[in-house]
């Protein structure tokens, strides 16, 4: 069974201060794909990065960065010089592709979600 | 285009009271899903559609049917609602050519 933990259940940080939120995964398939999702005070999911177990290069997106590794089974997410607006719910989810290189009909697995407070 | 919708966004029942939480899509998706997220436990999937015509159980499926009307919409019911069923209920949507999943805004039900 897919398992994914988010052992940090929150953070708060000062604006500028960089954080990694950590996520660390269980699954027994070859093939699948890891997400990250932000959830603002709003309450709406925002799909922030997706990656595939195949594909291990780490990834920049301005302030975001991805950390994939898979000897260690995890894929944490730092952003850099955090801002008020980084206040949010994240959650790390992982989902298997039901066959190789087929879909994985989205079955998401989350984590418990990761609270990040920065303040001001 | 509005990506996914959900109706209500809130709904307070009384235990034993039915209802169905509507969801619609218009980006010509082939998979939906329904969710439920609780303090603390993340999302879970309650049932899915990985194509019109078929539903798969999820997770946490007791308490619940689902009916995939067409391939836009996918309907959640409960037909007994319990207290256990308080929760946000996220429906979405999968675009299998990138294999992301994409959120509407969610249902807030309190059953008491």
């Amino acid at each position: 069974a897919q398992k994914v933990t988010q052992a940090q259940t929150e953070i708060s940080v000062v604006e500028k201060e960089d954080v990694t939120l950590d996520c660390v995964y269980e699954t027994r398939d070859t093939t699948y794909y890891l997400f990250w999702y932000k959830q603002p005070p709003s309450g709406e999911l925002v799909f922030l990065i997706r990656r595939n177990s195949f594909d291990e290069q780490n990834e920049i997106s301005g302030r975001y960065s991805w950390n994939f590794q898979k000897s260690t089974s995890s894929f944490n997410f730092t952003i850099t010089a955090s801002q008020v607006v980084d206040s949010a719910v994240y959650f790390c989810a992982l989902s298997e592709a039901n066959n190789a290189g087929g879909t994985s009909y989205g079955k998401l697995t989350f984590g418990q979600g990761t609270i990040l407070t920065v303040h001001p | 285009n509005a990506g996914v919708t959900q109706t209500p966004k809130f709904q307070v029942l009384k235990t034993g009271q039915s209802m169905t939480l509507q969801c619609a899509q218009d980006m010509n998706h082939n998979s939906m899903y329904w969710y439920r997220q609780d303090p603390g436990m993340g999302l879970r999937l309650i049932y899915y559609s990985a194509s019109e015509g078929t539903t798969d159980k999820g997770e946490v499926p007791n308490g619940y049917n689902v009916s995939r009307l067409n391939k836009r919409e996918f309907s959640l019911r409960l037909e007994s609602a319990a207290p256990s069923q308080t929760s946000v209920y996220f429906c979405a949507s999968n675009a299998i050519s990138t294999d992301t999943q994409y959120f509407g805004p969610g249902t807030r039900l309190t059953v008491l």
